[in-house]
């Protein structure tokens, strides 16, 4: 099953500007994670925020946290051509098994 | 560091003929995961493996797949027989331990399935 529903589904930017993905989810996390997914390759960790955390920041990427909402962002500042792939939040869910649930994934397109 | 290793890399099989991938994880990761991602999807965890122990396989069809990993290093995952609505790209990722850790991911492999 899906947890995490993400928002928007796609997104097109100019190179520069910024990008705000969302995903929400439904049930008590130990963390939350972003992931990126280049057109047929593999998933690339980005940034992991654990429940007790409201903010973290990692080079371009800011991820918040609120778990009150069960929500969660992720903004890319001054994005760049590369940047264009799909990004996924997945939920760590509380029980520390490690089993992950990946939402549907935003499609971000950065046009140079 | 050598990532997560996957083979083969694309798969073309006609329904009820089965198929095997293997994974090799990162070096020292004791979990092991297999997801199955459909088409515009994201990953569904079919089966995580600690060591050479199944943590859970709750979402794997288990009278088609099955998956093992002995010696708790490379990994397996076999389906048989293949359906349609098989087809999807079969990642394979491993971590350090189960919990709060990242996972790292193979770059796939893609079956298709007619």
């Amino acid at each position: 099953s899906q947890q995490g529903e993400e928002d928007p589904q796609a997104l097109s930017i100019q190179e520069g500007e910024n990008a705000t993905m969302n995903c929400s989810y439904k049930t008590s996390i130990n963390n939350l994670q972003w992931y990126r997914q280049n057109s047929g390759r593999g998933l690339v960790h980005l940034i992991l925020i654990r429940s007790n955390e409201r903010e973290k920041h990692s080079g371009r990427l800011r991820v918040t946290l609120d778990t009150s909402k069960k929500s969660s962002s992720l903004l890319i500042t001054a994005s760049r051509a590369a940047d264009t792939a799909s990004y996924f939040c997945a939920t760590d869910e509380s029980g520390n098994t490690g089993k992950l649930i990946f939402g549907q994934g935003t499609t971000l397109q950065v046009k140079p | 560091e050598a990532g997560v290793a996957q083979s083969p890399r694309y798969k073309i099989i006609e329904k009820r003929q089965s198929v095997a991938f293997w994974c090799n994880p990162i070096s020292g990761h004791a979990t092991l995961y297999w997801y199955q991602q459909i088409l515009g999807q994201g990953p569904k965890l079919l089966i995580q493996f600690q060591n050479n122990g199944v943590v859970d396989d709750s979402q794997l069809p288990k009278d088609r797949f099955s998956a093992e990993r002995l010696k708790g290093v490379d990994s397996t995952l076999k389906i048989q027989p293949a359906k349609l609505e098989d087809s999807a790209v079969y990642l394979c990722a491993s971590s350090l331990g189960a919990g709060s850790y990242e996972q790292y991911f193979g770059p796939g492999t893609r079956l298709t399935v007619t």
